[in-house]
């Protein structure tokens, strides 16, 4: 099973700056297999990148994706009152597809 | 826009069986999209429960010991999960979502299952 580990645990930022998350799997996969999603209090998750770079529907271009092999990130280039929630990055080259354990982006 | 909505008992017993369906609107089940069931426990991270195909192919997480079976109702367009023997820890808010390559496209609200006795 791949484990995948995402940090930090918490993030500390104010409306307008930069967040960057990062996400590292145990072993080397292919940037095809994997995705981010973000979660608000109270709601399911939802699709952010796929393919380790490619948003999904709806998605504002703030949110991006990049990385490859075994480290992986994913950048908010300037945050909105609503981008604070929690993220998980999903490897999904080799079942059982495993998450990480996700970053809180909280208000500093 | 699709939409799916997991539907069951929110109170399980423990060593009693977990059923759950979801029903998916506004796309059929029997396209090239695998259907999957994704779990979180109270306060914590997302674990992959499996996923099934339309056609009836099936991956589950070997975590769970042989204690999944999912299965596929193409003419109702929803597909369930059973999960047997349930303990405290299996006490979680379920997902069912609409997979590709292993990527969860699209959530279903989710539904919390607690086990108690």
């Amino acid at each position: 099973e791949i484990v995948v580990t995402q940090s930090p645990g918490t993030l500390s930022l104010s409306p307008g700056e930069r967040a960057t998350l990062s996400c590292r799997a145990s072993q080397s996969i292919s940037y095809t297999y994997l995705a981010w999603y973000q979660q608000r209090p109270g709601q399911a998750p939802r699709l952010l990148i796929y393919g380790a770079s490619n948003r999904a529907t709806g998605i504002p271009d703030r949110f991006s994706g990049s990385g490859s092999g075994t480290d992986f990130t994913l950048t908010i280039s300037r945050l909105e009152p609503e981008d604070f929630a929690v993220y998980y990055c999903q490897q999904c080259g080799s079942p059982p597809y495993t998450f990480g354990q996700g970053t809180k982006l909280e208000i500093k | 826009q699709v939409r799916l909505q997991e539907s069951g008992p929110g109170l399980v017993k423990p060593s009693e069986t977990l059923s759950l369906t979801c029903t998916v609107s506004n796309y059929s089940i029997n396209t090239d999209y695998y259907w999957g069931w994704i779990r979180q426990p109270p306060g914590k991270g997302l674990e992959w429960i499996g996923n099934i195909y339309h056609r009836g192919s099936t991956y589950y997480n070997p975590s769970l010991k042989g204690r999944v079976t999912m299965s596929v109702d193409v003419s109702n367009n929803q597909f369930s999960v059973k999960l047997t023997s349930v303990t405290a820890a299996d006490t979680a808010m379920y997902y069912c979502a609409r997979l590709r390559v292993g990527v969860a496209y699209s959530w279903g609200q989710g539904t919390l299952v607690t086990v108690s006795s």
